[in-house]
């Protein structure tokens, strides 16, 4: 059982580029989380789903869109990639909510030179 | 809105000894409380949560303890070992997992 994967794992794009990550489930989670970790800043929610079809934004969902064209991707692109987007991602999914245990991938690097 | 202060951001103790991180929340409506551990290279992994309606929880080594008057929780690890080290994260929630705040983490070292 892989649970959350995500790729990939490194990038490095100039400024004004573009990117997706892409994140898959196999443990048909209804909710999936995009979000971000920068040193000392913990992790802040950029955009997420509650269902196939569905997004919302985050905390920080500024330069970035989503896409879930089925249930088990989730899919975070970056259109003019910008420095201050050098970051960690990571995907996340739940199963059902309200709240409860989010199940993480193993994140993906990318800065922006 | 809500924010969540984590202290301290490195805890260093003896192995076989204990170690208390704390934090504090703002917001008097949050009433979900996770704790997640992220080891190197890996994803956040929840450990222990409590909700609001609960004063403590354990689990083995692990316990959280709540004080909503003062609007602060806390992670308690017994019997520290090598492998508890880690970043330790709590967050805070007033109904949705997407409204989770997250702390700023907790660097814990485990001295041989």
């Amino acid at each position: 059982n892989a649970g959350v994967t995500q790729t990939p794992k490194f990038r490095v794009l100039k400024t004004g580029q573009s990117m997706t990550l892409l994140c898959a489930q196999d443990m048909n989670h209804e909710y999936m989380y995009w979000y971000r970790q920068d040193p000392g800043m913990g992790l802040r929610l950029i955009h997420y789903s509650v269902g196939e079809g569905t997004t919302a934004k985050g905390e920080v969902p500024d330069g970035y869109n989503v896409s879930r064209l089925k249930k088990q991707n989730f899919l975070l692109g970056l259109e003019s990639a910008a420095p201050s987007q050098t970051s960690v991602y990571f995907c996340a999914s739940m199963g059902r909510g309200p709240t409860g245990e989010l199940f993480f991938g193993e994140g993906s690097r990318l800065t922006v030179l | 809105g809500e924010n969540v202060e984590q202290h301290p951001s490195t805890l260093s103790v003896q192995e076989g000894d204990s170690a208390v991180i704390k934090c504090t929340y703002s917001d008097s409506a949050s009433n979900y409380f996770p704790w997640y551990k992220q080891e190197l290279g890996k994803g956040p992994q929840l450990i222990i949560d409590i909700r609001s309606n609960v004063g403590e929880k354990k689990d083995q080594r692990i316990a959280v303890t709540l004080n909503k008057t003062a609007k602060h929780f806390s992670l308690h690890i017994t019997e520290t070992q090598p492998e508890d080290s880690a970043v330790y994260f709590c967050a805070a929630s007033k109904g949705s997992n997407y409204q989770l705040i997250w702390g700023a983490g907790t660097k814990l070292i485990i001295k041989p």
